[in-house]
């Protein structure tokens, strides 16, 4: 079954630090990869995919995210943060069907 | 930009009672899904819905689910006898109508249900 992994469950940081959230999934065949966010009292909305070709994407927002398939990871950066980012951030995986399989999130607080 | 909706934002039930959930997808999208997130869990599947029937169902998606698109805007799950076990946030998503099923979902902002 496939299955998505996101390493960390909090993260504090400064703002201005750089931001690497790690997500790792769990299928052999083609995929297509996404960051959603979601801030405080609103909906999930897309950051960023990757569906082929360059494997290092940019999103929103400053966000970009590298596809490394030898790894199975699509690890979300930023290379500052604002405290405006604070959110929930998800990695999903659409490894063909119609569904998404999600990560279980990563709350990321910054400290202004 | 166009958004999906969702309503109600919070519904609070008895446990064996039934609820509908309603959504209203971006208007030219045609796959429509549900999505649940127990709380402190991860966003879970539970159908898609397609040209009027379910393409996709995930094992929660038991008899007590249904979903319906009773008109050309809505897009309704229903729960036949609510558990407690159900009380978590829903999420409607819809995408647009190209061939690539890893395409965009757009996410509503969620019903959070409550079954006491």
């Amino acid at each position: 079954a496939q299955s998505v992994s996101q390493h960390n469950h909090h993260v504090i940081l400064s703002e201005a630090a750089s931001l690497e959230l790690g997500c790792n999934y769990s299928y052999g065949g083609t995929v297509n990869l996404f960051w959603y966010v979601q801030y405080p009292g609103q909906h999930l909305q897309l950051l960023l995919k990757y569906f082929s070709g360059d494997p290092l994407v940019k999103g929103i927002k400053g966000f970009e995210a590298e596809f490394i398939k030898s790894k199975f990871s699509f690890n979300l950066r930023k290379p500052s943060v604002q405290w405006s980012d604070t959110a929930e951030y998800f990695c999903a995986v659409n490894a063909g069907g119609n569904k998404l399989v999600f990560g279980a999130g990563t709350i990321l607080r910054v400290k202004s | 930009e166009p958004e999906v909706t969702q309503t109600p934002s919070h519904q609070v039930t008895q446990m064996g009672q039934e609820v509908i959930l309603r959504c209203v997808p971006i208007s030219n999208h045609l796959y429509f899904y549900w999505y649940r997130q127990i709380l402190g869990q991860k966003v879970e599947f539970l159908v898609s819905f397609y040209n009027n029937e379910i393409s996709e169902k995930s094992e929660i998606f038991d008899d007590q689910f249904s979903v319906e698109r009773p008109d050309g805007s809505n897009f309704t799950l229903k729960i036949r006898s609510t558990k407690l076990e159900d009380s978590a946030m829903y999420f409607c998503a819809s995408r647009g109508a190209r061939g690539n099923a890893g395409e965009t979902q757009y996410f509503g902002p969620g019903t959070r249900l409550l079954v006491l």
